[in-house]
């Protein structure tokens, strides 16, 4: 079984509309949380760590439910420059280890 | 500020060549460094880390190795390229798995 599960896609939306996003993860020694975001050919770039009362910025919105081991990201208002691949990343005390998701790919459409 | 280097950007390299590609951090101390490696449409493979100089965990057995010479270097090597080695090679800093991970620009290798 994978540390972390995402679902890869793709997301196809108009703009404007509300995508969400869904990961589980299988490490219970999981202590950290983030959504990266990964344009074409390029590094992952941090969008935004998850805690464990949920959190918010701007359109970007992230909850986290231990009990359930999965984490969420839901943008509102899509905008075309949304368009990439979300990774969902775990961080775990043993070890120093980041477990990551395959990603999930948005397309947002005009 | 905290800045990630990586180089070279892009490298085409023939099958049984060797490999350095070199990692460095600036503006922090004792970072945790990971390589990691993602192939054409595929999530992050991570192939090392090391929390402190010399210190090298290995989690994918292959013809890669990894060095420290530095505290904030990190450097990825192969004697003897395999055409599976092709993908783009990432490096990343962390102060500690609670903290996120920030990546350099990465490089981009074609083994042929």
């Amino acid at each position: 079984r994978k540390e972390v599960e995402q679902d890869p896609g793709p997301f196809n939306v108009p703009e404007g509309a509300t995508v969400a996003f869904n990961c589980t993860y299988s490490n219970s020694a999981s202590q950290s949380f983030f959504w990266y975001r990964q344009d074409c050919r390029k590094e992952p770039k941090l969008l935004m760590s998850v805690y464990s009362s949920g959190n918010e910025d701007g359109r970007f919105t992230a909850q986290l439910n231990r009990a359930s081991q999965y984490i969420s990201l839901l943008i509102r208002d899509s905008k075309l420059s949304d368009s990439a691949t979300y990774l969902c990343v775990v961080g775990v005390r043993t070890g120093n280890q980041f477990y990551f998701g395959t990603g999930t790919s948005l397309t947002v459409i005009p | 500020s905290q800045t990630i280097h990586q180089w070279p950007a892009t490298l085409v390299q023939p099958v049984g060549s060797p490999l350095s590609l070199e990692c460095t951090v600036e503006g922090t101390s004792n970072p945790n460094l990971y390589w990691y490696r993602q192939a054409a449409g595929r999530g992050l493979q991570l192939l090392f880390y090391s929390v402190g100089i010399g210190q090298i965990s290995s989690e994918v057995p292959q013809n890669l190795s990894a060095s420290r010479p530095q505290d904030r270097q990190f450097i990825l090597s192969s004697k003897k390229l395999l055409l599976s080695d092709s993908g783009f090679y990432l490096c990343a800093w962390t102060v500690s798995s609670y903290n996120e991970q920030f990546f350099g620009p990465g490089t981009r290798l074609t083994v042929l």
